[in-house]
């Protein structure tokens, strides 16, 4: 049973397309995030969704849209995809209790090529 | 603002030999403290957390790390490695009122010679 699925593993795409990246969590969790970690292996936060509302937005270009149409998805749809954006991104989710953080649960990521 | 600062970005060891990881943090609020490891072209798991109590956490294949708050460090340690822990390894930080955000570190590569 995966706990934080994503599709796809694998995006090769030209420059300019438009593509989506889709997250599920079957953990019950109520808080999913985004995270881009670039060729040098540096991992950043790019958006949180709490309960379906937007709770972090990181400096990204707003080329990058999240949707999350339930707690249990969280879809990335980027527009005018350019070189800059090939990366791996990973979907994660955790259950915040109301005394702090708890772990966070990673997907297996998604690789994207922009050629 | 918080940050994190791995001090070592490659770390060599001959297998069975101990190995510790550096991990130094910068925060102005408590923190809580988690290492996570990423094997070659799979996610991120989570290796050990620490959010509170006890400064030596203990977590899963091993590792243990010691939560040191005035010298803002939490490193990680294992007495004897093994091939299979050849991996990517990040400490990553966080607190409380920050919608669980976590700023990692820039990642220390272990690699495990026979």
């Amino acid at each position: 049973d995966t706990a934080v699925s994503q599709t796809p593993k694998y995006l090769v795409t030209q420059m300019g397309n438009d593509k989506s990246i889709k997250c599920e969590q079957n953990l019950g969790h109520d808080t999913m995030y985004w995270y881009k970690q670039d060729s040098k292996k540096f991992l950043k936060i790019m958006f949180s969704y709490n309960n379906k509302e937007l709770i972090i937005n990181e400096t990204v270009p707003n080329r990058f849209s999240p949707k999350s149409p339930d707690k249990a998805h969280l879809n990335l749809h980027i527009n005018s995809l350019e070189l800059g954006d090939s990366a791996v991104y990973f979907c994660a989710s955790s259950q915040v209790p109301s005394g702090g953080p708890n772990e966070q649960f990673f997907g297996p990521g998604t690789r994207l090529t922009v050629l | 603002a918080q940050s994190v600062t791995q001090l070592d970005s490659q770390v060599p060891v001959f297998e069975e030999a101990p190995v510790e990881l550096r991990c130094n943090y910068s925060s102005s609020v408590s923190v809580y403290l988690f290492w996570y490891v990423q094997y070659p072209n799979q996610g991120l798991q989570l290796l050990l957390k620490y959010l509170s109590g006890s400064t030596l956490v203990k977590g899963i294949n091993g590792f243990e790390a010691e939560f040191n708050k005035s010298q803002t460090s939490f490193h990680l340690r294992k007495p004897s490695v093994q091939i299979r822990d050849t991996a990517e390894y990040f400490c990553a930080v966080t607190s409380s009122g920050n919608t669980g955000k976590l700023i990692f570190g820039q990642g220390t590569t272990l690699q495990v010679k026979p």
